[in-house]
């Protein structure tokens, strides 16, 4: 149980356009989930934070026009990379934490994004 | 965010012994930490953890050690396998949020 799924697991796309990814929960209703990024051999870092029907709650330092969250429903979230440049390029993984749940988190499998 | 890391520290140890890493963390106010495992492409796999008002809690084959004192964490695995190698990542949650921020990162390589 408590699996989180990425799609697309990897994705390569054009500087200027965007890119959604999706997050989601398969065996769990998800009522929070978390976006990081993590650029080659660096650690984790916390982008947003996603709660089912209402507005994601952003780092620090994230711009939020430009890293979209959704958390459409108990078992999806989507971040949208808009008008991604290079330096978006990076490995992108989200994680959920399920309804009843204490602080447990499961991650995805996540997605590389490469911007050329 | 909290702690982000810049470089990925490395340790090597032959397969059999024992290994330990450690992980400093930043916010006083932190109150339940996560030792994560990481595998190359792969998203991080949870491994152990710990609430602060517990300094020591043992899984299989892995301790976890938590000194307040000096912010200080550390994953100690016994008897180290190939299949250990891995970057291994502590997180730290700062009460009374559901966020975990995640500290620099050590690279173990276990040599068969």
């Amino acid at each position: 149980g408590a699996v989180v799924s990425q799609h697309p697991s990897w994705v390569i796309c054009k500087s200027g356009t965007s890119v959604k990814i999706e997050c989601r929960s398969l065996d769990f209703q998800a009522t929070t989930m978390f976006w990081y990024r993590q650029f080659p051999k660096q650690s984790l870092m916390l982008m947003a934070t996603s709660n089912e029907g209402s507005k994601a709650t952003y780092e620090q330092g994230v711009e939020k026009d430009k890293f979209l969250i959704n958390h459409a429903s108990l078992t999806l979230s989507t971040l949208t990379v808009t008008s991604a440049h290079p330096e978006d390029s990076s490995f992108y993984i989200c994680s959920a934490a399920s309804r009843g749940g204490l602080y447990e988190q499961y991650f995805g499998p996540g997605t590389r994004l490469t911007v050329t | 965010g909290e702690s982000v890391g810049l470089h990925l520290p490395t340790l090597s140890v032959q397969e059999g012994d024992n290994s330990i890493i450690n992980c400093a963390y930043s916010n006083s106010a932190s109150d339940y930490f996560i030792w994560y495992k990481q595998e190359s492409g792969k998203g991080p796999q949870f491994i152990i953890d710990i609430r602060s008002n517990m300094d020591k809690r043992q899984g299989q084959r892995v301790t976890v050690l938590l000194n307040k004192t000096v912010k200080h964490l550390s994953l100690q695995i016994a008897a180290t396998q190939p299949g250990d190698s891995a970057v291994y990542f502590c997180a730290e949650k700062k009460s009374p949020g559901n966020q975990f921020y995640f500290g620099t990162g050590t690279s173990l390589t276990v040599i068969p």
